[in-house]
Order: structure tokens, then sequence, then C-alpha cells
């Protein structure tokens, strides 16, 4: 069964910090890699990633794929209060998401 | 342009009993997805429904059902409620399916069997 594992569960940064959030996945039959910000109850959609090495960026947020090594990272520069959230990543394939765990990011000012 | 409606919001059963939970997608969405979110899982895949079929479903027992309407709007069933099904359950709704496209997500439903 695919696995997703996300490193670390739990991260503490001072405001300004820059983080980078691990993400690796087992594939049979990958279509995509998915990040997921969960601040309350719905998740909200930050990038989906489907081709190897190109790098997405929104604002202070980037991620870039490796589906050679079947992992993934989720970079937050300058970080602010309100990027504490959990942060999601999941695998696409065969018509469902696998997620994984979370990283629990907690930013303090 | 209104997102992803969940209902009930919460909801306290009794083991044994059924319940059944909705979710009505963003207009123009075809993909409804349920998702079973509990502190020890985490976020775990229950079904998706496109167009009123449904095209994959996780690894649930047979106690959860769901359907989709014509309308696109989604329902789920859980029988026979064990303590461990109280969880957080959330849908989504994408145009084509959240493996290809961006999933919106409702507030979900906080379901606890006692």
């Amino acid at each position: 069964e695919d696995k997703v594992v996300q490193s670390p569960l739990s991260l503490v940064v001072h405001e300004g910090d820059t983080v980078t959030l691990n993400c690796s996945y087992e594939v049979t039959n990958f279509r995509s890699l998915l990040w997921y910000k969960q601040e309350k109850k719905a998740p909200t959609f930050l990038f989906m990633l489907t081709s190897s090495g190109i790098e997405k960026k929104s604002g202070r947020l980037s991620s870039i794929l490796d589906k050679k090594e079947l992992f993934s990272i989720l970079n937050i520069t300058a970080t602010q209060t309100g990027d504490s959230a959990v942060y999601l990543c999941c695998q696409g394939g065969s018509e469902k998401l696998v997620f994984g765990k979370g990283t629990k990011l907690t930013v303090n000012p | 342009k209104a997102g992803v409606t969940q209902t009930p919001r919460y909801l306290i059963k009794t083991r044994g009993q059924q319940v059944t939970l909705s979710c009505s997608p963003i207009s123009g969405h075809r993909s409804v997805s349920w998702y079973q979110q509990t502190p020890g899982q985490g976020l775990q895949f229950l079904f998706e429904y496109f167009s009123e079929t449904q095209r994959n479903k996780g690894n649930f027992p047979g106690r959860f059902s769901g359907r989709q309407f014509s309308n696109s709007r989604s329902e789920m069933n859980v029988s026979t409620l064990e303590l461990g099904d109280s969880a957080l359950y959330l849908c989504a709704s994408s145009l084509y399916g959240p493996v290809d496209t961006e999933a919106f997500f409702g507030q979900g439903t906080r379901l606890t069997v006692v």
C-alpha cells in the first residue's frame, strides 16, 4: 500500500525564520504530489507537482518534487505567525489521495 | 462562489446506530471525495465519486458507504457505529478529481460515538 512520510512531525520557529518541510512517498501509480495547509478544519490547497525538478512558487512558499528519489520539499521563507498550521503532503494516484501525518508548524512572534 | 457545505457540523450517536452525512460541492464540480481524520491515523481516503459513479474506495469496512446524486451532492453513510468511528469527516470537491485538480474541502462533520 502507498505510504507518505513527512518530517519533522512538529517544528517551532521564530518569525522571520526559513523552514523546510520534507515529504517522501512510495509510488505504485504516481500521478501527482500535493501540499495542503490545515489551520482549523478545512485543508486549503497550496501546490500540485507532477513533474520532477520544476519548482512551484507562491509568495514566500515554494515546493519542488524529485521523482527519482521520491520526495518533495516545501519551503517557507520569512515565516509569519499566520503560517502556523499543519502542512499535509499527499500523493495522488489511482483516483485517490494518500496523506502523510502532517507537519505541525508553530511560528512564535 | 459558494464553498463546499457539509451538514451537520456536529453529531453525537450511540454505538450500533447509523449515520448519514451530507456534502454539497462547489457548483460545476463533478467530483466529491470523502476522508476520515483522527489524531492517530491522520487523514485517510474513504471514497471518491465522479458523475454519480464511485471511482475508488479506501481501506474501510463495508459499513462505510456513499452515493452521489445527479446534482453532484453526495452522502456518506456509516452503519452499526463503533467507538472508533469517532472522527472528523471531511469532504472535498474538485473539477476532475482530487488527484488531478485542486480539491476544496468543507469544514467537516465532527462525529462522536458514545
